[in-house]
C-alpha cells in the first residue's frame, strides 16, 4: 500500500487532456514539493515535473503540475500515442522522514 | 551531462548481502546541492526509497525505516560513486534497484540509473 494514492489506470485518445491525481496527507503533499514521473517498460523513471509545476529543459510543455492542499495533479494536454507509459508521483514526507512515491498510474492512449 | 552507471551481481542467495555500485560522471559525489540516492522496485512494493548519502563539510546517511537495520549506502570520493550494501537478504529483495541524484533545493530525482535487477533465490 503506497503512501500516495494514485489511481491505477488512466486513458484517453489522441489530442485529448488527462489529469492524472496523486492524493496524500499534510505530511507530505501537504507541507512538501511534489514531483511526477514518466516510466517505459524496462527503462528507469524519467522526471516531468519538480517543484510542483517545474519542467526540466526537454520536458514538453504539454505536461503541466498543480498541487492543492495534500493533493496534486499531472495534466497531459494534445495526448500522443507516446504518451503510453506508467506515471508517478513523489514527494517527501515529514513524518517518515524520507521520500514517498504513489502506486503509478498506467496511462493508456486508446 | 550527469550520467549514473549501476555494476553488481543480479543473482544474490538468501542471508547474503546484496551489493551494487553507481558510478557517477558530469557531477561529484561530493557535491554539496546534491544527495545520492538508492530507489528500488517490485511488483509487490511498488517504488520503495531506500536511502541516501551526501555531503555537508561532512558525510550523512539518511535510511528508510524498512531496511535501517540491514543497509550500508557509502561513497568512495577517489572513485566518485556510491554503493549500496543490503545485508540478509530474503526473496522480498526481490527487484530492480536504481541509483538517482537528488538536487536538495527541488526535492527531486532529476538523474536515474539505468536500474539493476536483482533477484533473490538460492
Amino acid at each position: 500500500q503506497s503512501v500516495l494514492t494514485q489511481p491505477p489506470s488512466a486513458s484517453g485518445t489522441p489530442g485529448q487532456r488527462v489529469t492524472i491525481s496523486c492524493s496524500g496527507s499534510s505530511s507530505n503533499i501537504g507541507n512538501n514539493y511534489v514531483s511526477w514521473f514518466q516510466q517505459f517498460p524496462g527503462t528507469a523513471p524519467k522526471l516531468l515535473i519538480y517543484t510542483n509545476t517545474q519542467r526540466p529543459s526537454g520536458v514538453p510543455d504539454r505536461f503541466s503540475g498543480s498541487k492543492s492542499g495534500s493533493s496534486a495533479s499531472l495534466a497531459i494536454s494534445g495526448l500522443r500515442s507516446e504518451d503510453e507509459a506508467d506515471y508517478y508521483c513523489a514527494t517527501w514526507d515529514d513524518s517518515l522522514s524520507g521520500p514517498v512515491f504513489g502506486g503509478g498510474t498506467k496511462l493508456t492512449v486508446l | 551531462q550527469v550520467q549514473l552507471q549501476q555494476s553488481g551481481p543480479g543473482l544474490v542467495k538468501p542471508s547474503q548481502t546484496l551489493s551494487l555500485t553507481c558510478a557517477i560522471s558530469g557531477d561529484s559525489v561530493s557535491s554539496n546541492i546534491a544527495a545520492w540516492n538508492w530507489i528500488r522496485q517490485s511488483p509487490s512494493r511498488g517504488l520503495e526509497w531506500l536511502g541516501r548519502t551526501y555531503s555537508r563539510s561532512k558525510w550523512y546517511n539518511d535510511y528508510a525505516t524498512s531496511v535501517r537495520s540491514r543497509i550500508t549506502i557509502s561513497p568512495d570520493t577517489s572513485k566518485n560513486q556510491l554503493s549500496l550494501q543490503l545485508n540478509s537478504v530474503t526473496p522480498e529483495d526481490t527487484a530492480v534497484y536504481y541509483c538517482a541524484r537528488e538536487v536538495i533545493m527541488t526535492q527531486a530525482f532529476d538523474i536515474w540509473g539505468q536500474g539493476t535487477m536483482v533477484t533473490v533465490s538460492s
